[in-house]
């Protein structure tokens, strides 16, 4: 069955420290993508970054990276140098290929990162 | 501007009194879902939509309808609103009916149902 776990429910970091956000990911398809939303106080959601099965290669845009490990199944993201402006919940998503092509975006609990000046 | 846009974008309303949430994209994506959000359950999908007169249940679909007559709009409909489906409702869309596309989601909308 498919299922993502963030395992951190609440995350509370002073600017300028590196935090990282775990997510942990279930599927039986061989081809399937991972993703990242953020969703600020304003409540709107945000889309971060989308990963392919067959590509392992860690990216990094700024301040953002992300790991992706199909060996444990994670694809983590790791914020440096935090800002107060980073306070958000973000969310994981897993979406498989197969089961119809049905294009459902199966989401993690969320974490909640809080930034304090 | 590219968006997703869903009216109204707060609600509070009393059991059984129908309600439609609208929802409109300008990006001519095929593909239309909307997901309900619940505090430590994330975002779970309702109905989605793969083209037009395309319509398909997700994950939590009792007690919602949905239809897709034109390509941009895919409004939910909630026919005998009960207390349960309080929750925050997102509409998202993106280019194919694919799963490895980003989905672009609406701003929300917050359904109190007394």
């Amino acid at each position: 069955a498919q299922k993502v776990t963030q395992a951190q429910t609440e995350i509370s970091v002073v600017e300028k420290e590196d935090v990282t956000l775990d997510c942990v990911y279930e599927t039986r398809d061989t081809t399937y993508y991972l993703f990242w939303y953020k969703q600020p106080p304003s409540g709107e959601l945000v889309f971060l970054i989308r990963r392919n099965s067959f590509d392992e290669q860690n990216e990094i845009s700024g301040r953002y990276s992300w790991n992706f490990q199909k060996s444990t199944s994670s694809f983590n993201f790791t914020i440096t140098a935090s800002q107060v402006v980073d306070s958000a919940v973000y969310f994981c998503a897993l979406s498989e290929h197969g089961s119809g092509n049905t294009g459902k975006l199966i989401f993690g609990q969320g974490t909640t990162l809080q930034v304090k000046p | 501007e590219a968006q997703v846009t869903q009216n109204p974008r707060y609600l509070i309303t009393v059991t059984g009194k129908k309600l439609t949430v609208t929802c409109s994209q300008n990006m001519n994506h095929e593909y239309m879902s909307w997901y309900r959000q619940d505090p430590g359950l994330g975002l779970r999908q309702i109905y989605y939509s793969m083209n037009v007169e395309v319509t398909d249940k997700g994950d939590v679909p009792e007690g919602y309808k949905v239809s897709r007559k034109e390509k941009r709009n895919f409004p939910l409909i909630l026919e005998s609103p009960s207390p349960n489906q309080t929750s925050l409702y997102f509409c998202a869309s993106s280019s194919m009916s694919s799963s490895n596309q980003p989905q672009h989601f609406g701003d929300g909308t917050r359904l109190s149902i007394l």
